[in-house]
C-alpha cells in the first residue's frame, strides 16, 4: 500500500488558470506538509498542519490555500497560475512534529 | 538567517569505495538532523537520523557523523553501490513543526 499518494502526477496548464492537487497518507500520521521543489533541487516547506489545523505558513503567496478536510488529507489548491509556479510539489506527514517525514511522489507542475 | 548545507555540489566515486557527504548548518539550536535520498523522479527517502545529544550513529552501510562544535553533519556510505546514485539532502529541526533542508548533494556512483 503507497503510504504518501499525490495526484495527478504530472500537471500541465495554462497561466491564469486554478488548479488543485491532492494528497493522502495512511500512516495514521497527525502531522502534513507541502514543499515546493525548484530546478536546482532546493526544497522548501510551504505549509503544515497539524490535526486539520495550520501551523507553519511560509511566505508563500496567497494565491495557494491549503486545505485539510481531515488528518488524512491535505489538499492545494493554486489560483491564477504563474510561470514561476512551475516546479515539483511534494506532500509529507510525519507521526510527530518534526520527526522523520515521509514524502510523496511529488507533483510535477507545468506552467505555461 | 536559516540555512543548512551547500548548494548542490556534485559528488563522483567509484563503485565498491566509500563516500562522504558534508552538511552545513547554522541554527545552534537544532536538536534534530536527518539525512534523506531522492532518487529521480521520487520523493525524499529517511536515511538515518541523529539527535543532537549523539555524534555518531550507525546504520546499514550508512554512518551520520554530527560536529556540533563547528555545525556540521555528514553522511558516510560505505561500499557505495550503483543504486546510491540520488541526491541526498540533510536536514534540521528544532523541536518544531519546521524542517529546514539543505541544498542537496547529487552522488554519481562510477560502475
Amino acid at each position: 500500500d503507497t503510504a504518501v499518494s499525490q495526484t495527478p502526477k504530472y500537471l500541465v496548464t495554462q497561466m491564469g488558470n486554478d488548479k488543485s492537487i491532492k494528497c493522502e497518507q495512511n500512516l495514521g500520521h497527525d502531522t502534513m506538509y507541502w514543499y515546493k521543489q525548484d530546478s536546482k533541487k532546493f526544497l522548501k516547506i510551504m505549509f503544515s498542519y497539524n490535526n486539520k489545523e495550520l501551523i507553519i505558513n511560509e511566505t508563500v503567496p496567497n494565491r495557494f490555500s491549503p486545505k485539510s478536510p481531515d488528518k488524512a488529507h491535505l489538499n492545494l489548491h493554486i489560483n491564477s497560475l504563474e510561470l514561476g509556479d512551475s516546479a515539483v510539489y511534494f506532500c509529507a506527514s510525519s507521526q510527530v512534529d518534526g520527526e522523520t517525514q515521509y514524502f510523496g511522489p511529488g507533483t510535477r507542475l507545468l506552467v505555461l | 538567517g536559516e540555512s543548512v548545507g551547500l548548494h548542490l555540489p556534485t559528488l563522483s566515486v567509484q563503485e565498491g569505495d566509500n563516500s562522504i557527504i558534508n552538511c552545513a548548518y547554522s541554527n545552534s539550536a537544532s536538536d534534530y538532523f536527518i539525512w534523506y535520498k531522492q532518487e529521480s523522479g521520487k520523493g525524499p527517502q529517511f536515511i538515518i537520523d541523529i539527535r543532537s545529544n549523539m555524534d555518531k550513529r550507525q546504520g546499514q552501510r550508512v554512518t551520520v557523523l554530527l560536529n556540533k562544535t563547528v555545525k556540521h553533519l555528514s553522511l558516510q556510505i560505505a561500499a557505495t553501490q550503483p543504486g546510491d546514485s540520488a541526491v541526498y539532502f540533510c536536514a534540521e529541526n528544532t523541536g518544531g513543526f519546521k524542517t529546514i533542508f539543505g541544498a542537496g548533494t547529487r552522488l554519481f556512483v562510477k560502475a
